[in-house]
C-alpha cells in the first residue's frame, strides 16, 4: 500500500513551458485535491475532485487544470507556467469529501519557473 | 466564506514550557484537522475533532474544539525539541491556516 504518491519531486521550468504533476493513490479514496505551499501562506485549495468524472475548482485555479478519468489518478496541468507557479505542491486524498476521516497528503512536488 | 487563521504564526520556546497554538475560523465548520510538518517534508495528520466540546491528547500534544467560538486550540505541554515542526489547522478539507512555525530550544 503506497498510499498518495507523486511525480516528480522536483522540477524546473522556463515561463511559458506546459507541464502535469502526477498523482496517484491506491486506497480507492474517491475525495482527491491538490494544494500549493507558499511561505506565509499556509495550503491554498487549487482543485479538488468528488470522484472519476468530477471536478470542482478550489481557491486559486487559475493557471491550473484538472481532470480524475479513474478513481486512481488526479494528474494536475500546468497551461503555460509563470514564475507566480512556482512553489511545493501536494496532492491529498480521502474516503470523501464530507466524510470526518483525515486526508492523506502525497510528498509534494517542488516546482520552480524562470 | 471560510476562512481560518492561527496564531501565533512563529513560536520559539524553551524546552519543558507550555503553549498553546489557536485556531480561528470563519464560519460553521462540523470538522476541525490539526497536522504537522517536518521541513521539506509533507503533512501528517495529527487530530479529527468533530464535535464542541471534543479534546484529543497525544503525548503532549493535546487540541480542543469550541465550535461556538470558532475556535480550536493546540496545547503542547512541557515542550521537548523533537515538536518543532510547523503545525497546521485546517476547517472541513478545504481550507487551512497559514501555519504556526514552532521552535523549542533546549
Amino acid at each position: 500500500n503506497a498510499g498518495v504518491t507523486q511525480t516528480p519531486k522536483f522540477q524546473v521550468l522556463k515561463t511559458g513551458q506546459s507541464m502535469t504533476l502526477q498523482c496517484a493513490q491506491d486506497m480507492n479514496h474517491e475525495y482527491m485535491s491538490w494544494y500549493r505551499q507558499d511561505p506565509g501562506m499556509g495550503l491554498r485549495l487549487i482543485h479538488y475532485s468528488v470522484g472519476a468524472g468530477i471536478t470542482d475548482q478550489g481557491e486559486v485555479p487559475n493557471g491550473y487544470n484538472v481532470s480524475r478519468s479513474t478513481t486512481e489518478d488526479f494528474p494536475l496541468r500546468l497551461l503555460s507556467a509563470a514564475p507566480s507557479q512556482t512553489s511545493v505542491y501536494f496532492c491529498a486524498s480521502s474516503y470523501s469529501l464530507l466524510g470526518q476521516e483525515t486526508q492523506y497528503f502525497g510528498p509534494g512536488t517542488r516546482l520552480l519557473v524562470l | 466564506e471560510l476562512k481560518v487563521e492561527q496564531n501565533p504564526l512563529f513560536l520559539s520556546m524553551q524546552e519543558g514550557k507550555n503553549y498553546t497554538i489557536y485556531c480561528n475560523y470563519s464560519t460553521t465548520s462540523d470538522r476541525l484537522y490539526w497536522y504537522r510538518q517536518d521541513p521539506g517534508k509533507s503533512l501528517e495528520s495529527l487530530f479529527v475533532l468533530l464535535s464542541n466540546g471534543a479534546v484529543k491528547q497525544e503525548g503532549r500534544l493535546m487540541a480542543s474544539l469550541d465550535t461556538k467560538a470558532r475556535l480550536s486550540t493546540l496545547h503542547i505541554t512541557a515542550a521537548v525539541h523533537d515538536l518543532s515542526a510547523t503545525y497546521f489547522c485546517g476547517a472541513q478539507k478545504l481550507v487551512f491556516g497559514q501555519g504556526t512555525r514552532l521552535t523549542i530550544n533546549p
